[in-house]
């Protein structure tokens, strides 16, 4: 059984620059969350989707967008892209709304803003 | 606030050896509370899960404990394994319409 894809693996982008970042689900796993991981402030939690609709929402900017396709796959965006935003962003999938069957976790894209 | 605490920060112990990582949590209800094990670079792996109604739970060389009514959790290794170093991250996960919370995790260092 294929565990949880995110790609790409790794990432270089430029300040102000856009991007998107990719995450498979395990089959038959309809919620998909996001975070974001930093050395100082640990996992932060995006946002999380449950059969395309966005039930949860953490505090970060407007930059930072989700979105959830009818196979369950989702993506993820930054817009106009800045140094602080340098993170592992992990996503995590579970069968059904609310994580009590547990969270598998991605192996997560390094992203660098430079 | 709904916040989990982690202590140590890091901990470095000889192979063999044992030790016990710290989780305090102020989140109320909440559902269950999972440690997760981190390798540098890798996304977290579950060890154990418990509910509030459970005391400890047990996989392999890692058992967790939790005391409800303190609201504390603590996962003891036995036997430290150079490969048991990572980092360790306590999560509770709330009842009801809210997101995981997490630690900041303890980075344990197992050397020769």
């Amino acid at each position: 059984k294929a565990g949880v894809t995110q790609t790409p693996r790794y990432l270089i982008k430029t300040r102000g620059q856009q991007v998107t970042l990719s995450c498979s689900p395990i089959s038959g796993h309809r919620s998909v969350s996001w975070y974001q991981q930093t050395p100082g402030q640990g996992l932060q939690f995006l946002f999380e989707y449950f059969s395309e609709t966005q039930r949860n929402k953490g505090n970060f900017p407007g930059r930072f967008s989700g979105r959830q396709f009818s196979n369950s796959r989702s993506e993820m965006n930054v817009s106009t892209l800045e140094l602080g935003d340098s993170a592992l962003y992990l996503c995590a999938s579970t069968p059904q709304w609310q994580g009590e069957y547990g969270y598998t976790f991605g192996s997560g894209t390094r992203l660098t803003v430079v | 606030k709904n916040q989990v605490e982690q202590s140590p920060q890091s901990l470095i112990i000889l192979e063999g050896k044992n030790c016990t990582l710290q989780c305090n949590y102020t989140v109320s209800p909440f559902s269950n509370l999972r440690w997760y094990k981190q390798d540098t670079g890798r996304g977290p792996v579950s060890l154990t899960i418990m509910t509030f109604s459970e005391n400890t739970k047990s996989n392999g060389r890692y058992t967790a404990t939790l005391d409800a009514d303190t609201k504390q959790s603590s996962l003891h290794i036995t036997a430290s394994q150079l490969s048991d170093s990572a980092s360790y991250i306590c999560v509770v996960i709330p009842s009801g319409n809210t997101p995981l919370v997490f630690g900041k995790g303890t980075r344990l260092s197992v050397i020769a």
